[in-house]
């Protein structure tokens, strides 16, 4: 079983609409996750870390389920510029380094 | 602003021709991080190093070389020995527990 995995997509949403998406974990020892936003052609920016209580930025809101090994990503009202890949990234703290990126989920918000 | 600088951002190498990444960062952290990201691939580490005069090998090190004489700086050698290095090349910095910063990346192309 691959440590971090995401559903590759697209996932294709008309704008305005509530999109979510899950990234699911091996590792139940894992510590803490983030979610990375990156556009094509650029570098993975941060997006949110997702906090044991679940937490909101806006339109974005991030869950994590510790008994199921998921993390979640809600966006509601979507915007044509939240067209993008989406990193899930996990934290299992083994050895030195420990974070583990998803391949992505991409998705494409229509007019 | 506090950042990470990678230059160049485009970079051609030849058949059998050894090549240096340039990453700096001015936020003081101490882990920095080289990741290679190939077209709808997740990012996969190379090197990383979480204190000055030392670092360890990521999944992909062969082929590569890294060097840590000073905190800022986290040069990245592409060895001739690199058979297909053609990739974008992700510079990452991180302090405690939060995710990592990325620079804009490197284009690597083989001529």
């Amino acid at each position: 079983r691959k440590e971090v995995e995401q559903d590759p997509g697209p996932f294709n949403v008309p704008e305005g609409a509530t999109v979510a998406f899950n990234c699911t974990y091996s590792n139940s020892a894992s510590q803490s996750f983030f979610w990375y936003r990156q556009d094509c052609r650029k570098e993975p920016k941060l997006l949110m870390s997702v906090y044991s209580s679940g937490n909101e930025d806006g339109r974005f809101t991030a869950q994590l389920n510790r008994a199921s090994q998921y993390i979640s990503l809600l966006i509601r009202d979507s915007k044509l510029s939240d067209s993008a890949t989406y990193l899930c990234v996990v934290n299992s703290g083994g050895g030195a380094d420990g974070l583990t990126f998803g391949k992505g989920t991409h998705l494409i918000i229509q007019p | 602003d506090g950042g990470i600088t990678q230059s160049p951002k485009y970079l051609f190498r030849k058949e059998g021709q050894n090549v240096t990444l340039s990453c700096e960062q001015n936020l003081n952290h101490d882990a920095m991080y080289w990741y290679r990201q190939d077209p709808g691939q997740g990012l996969r580490l190379i090197y990383y190093s979480q204190i000055v005069n030392d670092f360890q090998k990521g999944d992909i090190a062969e082929g590569y070389s890294v060097s840590r004489e000073k905190k800022e700086s986290f040069p990245l050698t592409v060895t001739s020995a690199q058979k297909n290095p053609t990739a974008f090349y992700l510079c990452a910095s991180r302090t405690g527990g939060y995710g990592y910063t990325f620079g804009s990346g490197t284009r690597l192309t083989v001529v």
